[in-house]
């Protein structure tokens, strides 16, 4: 059973970095094909694709946040973490992690999310 | 790259069939046969409805399919329910072998 589960920070200010971990279970981040992706959304608004890690260490970011995202993985600790730089209020969404399986690039199983607030 | 166009809201009575379309461009959804398409209750987790255009993970309702003509997709859901009732999202990998996603739509069973 793949089970993946977000942690953070609730609250961070403007400016400041973001840094979220994202724990799974049931499969392994170092099988071929395997590839862990970060989701995020807005309050009330849309799904947006943000940053996705192979197994291999292959990283593919969104083309706008591509200059502030860094996506890592642990693989012995079943972890992936993602920062996000120079954070600001339209950032505020809740981020999830998401599991892409060998056969097909969609998400196959997601995290609940976490929500991040950005406020001074 | 720019989101995939869905309706912002679809409507249905119970036991009819709606259908929600998702345009994107030759660089994505006509491009590729990798559109997925997602539900998402509020507050929980999105759940994987139909990958690779058409196929259905195990355990999902015959009742959900999807198709694709051109940078056209559509899902259709036949048999409305009451559990039916959520937002759905379109994702499409790219030409960039980034994705993206739609802006979602918004079902409501009448």
């Amino acid at each position: 059973q793949i089970t993946l589960k977000e942690s953070g920070p609730t609250l961070v200010k403007p400016t400041q970095t973001l840094t979220l971990t994202c724990t799974f279970s049931g499969f392994s981040l170092s099988t071929t094909g395997v590839g862990v992706g970060w989701i995020r959304q807005p309050p009330g608004k849309a799904l947006e694709w943000l940053a996705l890690i192979y197994w291999d260490d292959d990283k593919r970011y969104s083309p706008s946040l591509k200059s502030r995202l860094t996506i890592t993985k642990d693989t012995s600790k079943n972890q992936v973490v993602l920062t996000m730089t120079n954070m600001d209020p339209v950032d505020t969404a809740t981020y999830h992690c998401a599991h892409r399986g060998w056969s097909s690039p969609a998400f196959d199983f997601w995290g609940q999310g976490t929500l991040v607030t950005v406020s001074s | 790259q720019s989101a995939l166009t869905q309706p912002a809201s679809v409507s249905g009575s119970p036991g009819q069939s709606i259908t929600i379309s998702c345009t994107g461009t030759s660089s994505d959804v006509g491009g590729y046969n990798y559109v997925s398409w997602y539900q998402h209750h509020p507050g929980k987790a999105p759940k994987l409805m139909i990958y690779d255009v058409s196929d259905r993970p195990s355990g999902v309702s015959n009742r959900f399919s999807g198709s694709k003509s051109g940078n056209r997709a559509s899902l259709t859901i036949s048999g409305l329910q009451a559990e039916d009732e959520a937002d759905y999202y379109c994702s499409s990998y790219t030409s960039s072998n980034t994705w993206v996603f739609g802006g979602g739509t918004k079902l409501t069973v009448l």
